[in-house]
């Protein structure tokens, strides 16, 4: 079966402190994997999508075939990084992808 | 504003009665996609459409449930004799599909703010 697990549904840090947010996914096939954020009173947005192999925000996320994870790294976290993360995972039509199965999120809170 | 919107925002119903949803994709987009999200958990897939063409359908999405995208543009989703358990939020996305299909990296979802199903 298709699931995305993100053990923590809370990450507390301080400012200034490395972030991982933690992501695993089951799936038999060739998968691409998301990261979506959804700040305070915002809609859900795409962070970054491990195809494009992009670092936004100063956020990275490799994924690793192996323990199939995909972790999403940021080495100094912000206030403004406070958020709900959503990890989620579809298969992929060679770059492009239909329906999004998600985690159940993790919220990042970065104090002072 | 001209991403996804949706309409309404919030709805407050009783048990029993129906219910419908709009969404209203960005322009150009031809692909859409219905979630639901309940307290605590992430979005779940409901169903999608390319154009007008319903392309799949979730098993969350019981007989009560249909969605329609009669031209391709806007869609709606309806439920009828609403119960308690359909209390959620409902998010609609769209995206864009090559329609040369030839890959791309512009298959990417970008979500509406949602309408908050409340059943009384």
């Amino acid at each position: 079966a298709q699931r995305v697990t993100q053990p923590e549904k809370l990450l507390s840090v301080f400012k200034g402190a490395p972030v991982e947010l933690k992501c695993n996914y089951s799936y038999s096939g060739s998968p691409e994997l998301f990261w979506y954020v959804q700040y305070s009173r915002q809609r859900l947005q795409l962070l970054l999508r491990h195809i494009s192999r992009e670092s936004i925000k100063g956020f990275t996320a490799d994924l690793n075939k192996g323990e199939t994870s995909f972790h999403l790294k940021k080495p100094f976290a912000q206030e403004e990084d406070s958020a709900m993360y959503y990890c989620a995972l579809s298969r992929d039509y060679g770059g492009a992808t239909n329906k999004l199965i998600f985690g159940t999120g993790t919220l990042l809170a970065v104090q002072p | 504003d001209t991403g996804v919107s949706q309409d309404p925002r919030h709805k407050i119903t009783k048990r029993g009665q129906n219910v419908t949803f709009r969404c209203d994709p960005i322009s150009e987009h031809n692909r859409l996609y219905w979630y639901r999200q309940t307290l605590g958990q992430g979005p779940e897939f409901l169903t999608y459409f390319q154009n007008e063409a319903q392309l799949e359908k979730s098993r969350l999405l019981s007989d009560r449930f249909s969605a329609e995208r009669p031209k391709g543009s806007f869609s709606t989703l309806e439920i009828q004799r609403t119960e308690q358990g359909d209390s959620a939020m409902y998010l609609c996305a769209s995206s864009l599909w090559p329609r040369s299909g030839l890959t791309s990296s512009t298959d990417t979802q970008y979500f509406g703010p949602g309408t908050r199903l409340t059943v009384l």
